[in-house]
């Protein structure tokens, strides 16, 4: 079964601050790759899928690339809305996993 | 625009079975390449993917769940499902649905609200 793991777990940035969110799969799965993003205590919301398609309506400071095992999430300029939690998921076939998450705090 | 709700008992003995409905509004659960899947959350940790079932009923599992966990469709009511049996503690979480149809320029994806469940006698 495919593994997906992110990093860092978790980081503090300013606003305004470029922050790069790491994702890899332990094995290739083109570009099947989604990112959601969890604010506390809401649903989580797709932000990018295909690893680097935007979706509708998502702010143009988020951008996805990658392909195969490594997939990087940008937020160009960081914004007070922007403190969530940031999740990767593969859809390639049969399992959906899930990344471990990584946590966005401002500092 | 498409709507999913979750329903269910909130709280279910150890042993048990916890049983959770997923009901669709605003679209048709057989729409055409629509995974149906469902997701939890325990408390404070992140998200781990249950299991799904595709548009033409296929399903597939977490491999970790997979011997406790049934997920069907009633086309009838426009309604999935989430059957899981022997309950420990450890199954305490929110329980989200959702639908999603992925593709290379268009993706629909729909969440329920969740439902928390607590599994306790």
């Amino acid at each position: 079964d495919i593994q997906m793991t992110q990093s860092p777990s978790s980081l503090s940035a300013s606003v305004g601050d470029r922050v790069t969110i790491t994702c890899r799969a332990s094995q290739g799965i083109s570009n099947y790759l989604a990112w959601y993003q969890q604010k506390p205590g809401k649903v989580p919301k797709l932000l990018i899928y295909a690893a680097s398609t935007l979706q509708s309506g998502v702010p143009s400071r988020f951008s996805g690339s990658g392909s195969g095992t490594d997939f990087t999430l940008t937020i160009s300029s960081l914004q007070p809305e922007d403190v969530a939690s940031y999740y990767c998921q593969k859809y390639n076939s049969d399992s959906f996993t899930f990344g471990p998450g990584t946590r966005v705090d401002l500092k | 625009q498409v709507q999913l709700q979750e329903s269910g008992p909130g709280l279910v003995k150890p042993s048990q079975t916890l049983s959770l409905t997923c009901t669709v509004s605003g679209g048709s659960i057989s729409s055409n390449g629509y995974y149906w899947s469902w997701i939890r959350q325990h408390p404070g940790k992140g998200l781990e993917w249950i299991g799904y079932i595709y548009y033409t009923g296929s399903t597939y599992y977490n491999p970790s769940l997979k011997s406790r966990v049934t997920i069907s469709v009633d086309m009838s009511k426009n309604q999935f499902s989430l059957k899981v049996r022997s309950v420990t503690a450890a199954d305490t979480a929110i329980y989200f649905c959702e639908g999603t149809r992925w593709g290379n320029y268009e993706t629909f994806d729909y969440w329920g609200q969740g439902t928390p469940v607590t599994v306790s006698s």
